[in-house]
């Protein structure tokens, strides 16, 4: 496609329910990053891929959110049990492997917790 | 770099004066930097960049200043408008083994007053 695509754009679930969210990066585009939006607040890293390299992981905060990716195209987040914490726009970002080039954003699933 | 997930430092400005929006990073090894603009409901887009071995880099009404030795970043907007009023986020770019990594600030409300 011609951008960054997440689904669904909204999600409203109850609390300790599971949610999957989807981000399709742009074709070609080997890295691809998760972050974690509170309302109000700043860009709040959960996890890093790059190619078949092992994820970064350090910034899921807590055993109930896992991402996977399937080779250098869609990747998954996962909300396990989730929470009123866990109430954020949830935000993937993608980029090229190598060179000075910017990354870009999809336009977010927002996800409200009831 | 700033920490992340904090609540935003905000920036309130007079409309027609300039604007200067300033971010520290911490890598010293980052060769690329990125300034966003994030405004209401959407993902963070490109705003203009800079390689590290530039100190200054123009854009139209916009101008980031780069200073390697005190490892900080400036945005500039000339003759700030009402539609400039969104969040800013730097961002340092530098390459491990595996590819590029792009690591974010924490962001600043810039708020443009009529």
């Amino acid at each position: 496609g011609a951008g960054v695509s997440q689904s669904p754009s909204n999600k409203v679930t109850e609390k300790g329910k599971d949610v999957e969210l989807r981000c399709d990066p742009i074709s070609g585009h080997t890295a691809l990053y998760w972050y974690r939006q509170r309302l109000g607040q700043g860009l709040e890293f959960l996890i890093y891929f790059q190619g078949n390299s092992a994820p970064d992981k350090s910034g899921l905060p807590s055993d109930r959110f896992s991402a996977e990716r399937t080779g250098e195209s869609v990747s998954t987040l996962t909300i396990q049990r989730t929470q009123q914490e866990d109430s954020a726009v949830y935000l993937c970002a993608s980029s090229a492997r190598r060179g000075n080039t910017e990354a870009f954003f999809g336009q977010g699933t927002r996800l409200t917790v009831v | 770099g700033e920490s992340v997930g904090l609540h935003l430092p905000t920036l309130s400005v007079q409309e027609g004066d300039n604007s200067i929006i300033n971010c520290a990073y911490s890598n010293s090894a980052s060769d690329y930097f990125i300034w966003y603009k994030q405004e209401s409901g959407k993902g963070p887009q490109f705003i203009i960049d800079i390689r590290s071995n530039m100190d200054k880099r123009q854009g139209q009404r916009v101008t980031v200043l780069l200073n390697k030795t005190v490892k900080h970043l400036s945005l500039q907007i000339a003759a700030t408008q009402p539609g400039d009023s969104a969040v800013y986020f730097c961002a340092e770019n530098w390459n491990n083994n595996a590819g590029n990594m792009l690591t974010f600030g924490g962001g600043t409300r810039l708020m443009v007053k009529p």
